[in-house]
C-alpha cells in the first residue's frame, strides 16, 4: 500500500536560513509525488512534482525536491527561507491514480 | 482565470438539516475530487468523478453525498449533517489524472455543524 509521512510537524527557521522539510514515502511501484503548499486560509497550491523524469525537481518560489529511491525520500528544501514562505506544506503520493497526502508540515519564518 | 470555485466559504449549520457546497470548475477538467482537512490528518478524499456521470467513494464517504450531472460542476451534498462533519472541504480538478499532474484545488469551505 502506498503512504507517505512527513517526519516533523512543525519547523521553525530564522529568515535567509535554509529550509528542509522531509518527507518519506512507500509505494509499491515507481511513484509519482509532489509538495503543495497552503498558506492560511487559502487553497492549496502545487509547488512542485515528480514524475519518473530527473530526480531533483525544481518548484515555484525557489523550492526543490530530490528523489531517492534509495532511501524512499522527497525531502523539500529552500537555501534561503523568507518570510512569505510561512504555511503548511504537504507531501503526496500518488497511488492508483488517488493522491494520498501526509498529516502536514508547518513552517514558521522567525525574522 | 483557470479556477475552481466553491460556494459557500464559510457555513454554520445545525445537525441534520440539509445542505450542498457547490463546486464548478472552468478548466475543461475530467477529474474532480473532495477532500476533507482536519488538524493532524492531512487531507482525505471523500468522493472522486473522473468523467461525467462517473463517480466513486473515496477514503471517507460516509455521510455525504455527490453526483457529476455536468463536466463543470461536482457538489457535494450532506443529506443530515452531523457535529462530526465539521472540517475544512475542498473541492479539486485534474485534467488528465491527478496521478500524473495534480489538482488545482478550490479556495475551501469551512463548515460548522452544531
Amino acid at each position: 500500500a502506498q503512504s507517505v509521512t512527513q517526519l516533523d510537524s512543525h519547523v521553525s527557521v530564522s529568515e535567509g536560513t535554509p529550509v528542509l522539510l522531509r518527507c518519506n514515502y512507500s509505494s509499491s511501484y515507481s511513484p509519482s509525488l509532489f509538495w503543495y503548499v497552503q498558506h492560511p486560509n487559502k487553497g492549496l497550491q502545487l509547488l512542485l512534482k515528480y514524475t519518473s523524469a530527473a530526480t531533483l525537481v525544481k518548484g515555484i518560489n525557489g523550492f526543490e525536491a530530490e528523489f531517492k529511491k534509495s532511501e524512499t525520500s522527497f525531502h523539500l528544501t529552500k537555501p534561503s527561507a523568507h518570510m512569505s514562505d510561512a504555511a503548511e506544506y504537504f507531501c503526496v503520493v500518488s497511488a492508483g491514480g488517488k493522491l494520498i497526502f501526509g498529516q502536514g508540515t508547518e513552517l514558521s519564518v522567525k525574522p | 482565470e483557470a479556477q475552481v470555485t466553491q460556494n459557500p466559504r464559510y457555513l454554520i449549520t445545525v445537525t441534520g438539516k440539509k445542505l450542498t457546497v457547490t463546486c464548478s470548475q472552468n478548466m475543461n477538467h475530467e477529474y474532480m475530487s473532495w477532500y476533507r482537512q482536519d488538524p493532524g490528518l492531512g487531507l482525505r478524499q471523500i468522493y472522486y468523478s473522473m468523467n461525467v456521470e462517473v463517480t466513486d467513494k473515496g477514503d471517507v464517504p460516509e455521510g455525504y453525498k455527490v453526483s457529476r450531472k455536468e463536466k463543470r460542476n461536482f457538489p457535494l451534498i450532506l443529506e443530515s449533517p452531523s457535529p462530526n462533519q465539521t472540517s475544512l472541504y475542498f473541492c479539486a480538478s485534474s485534467s488528465a489524472g491527478p496521478g500524473s499532474y495534480g489538482y488545482t484545488f478550490g479556495s475551501g469551505t469551512r463548515l460548522t455543524v452544531v
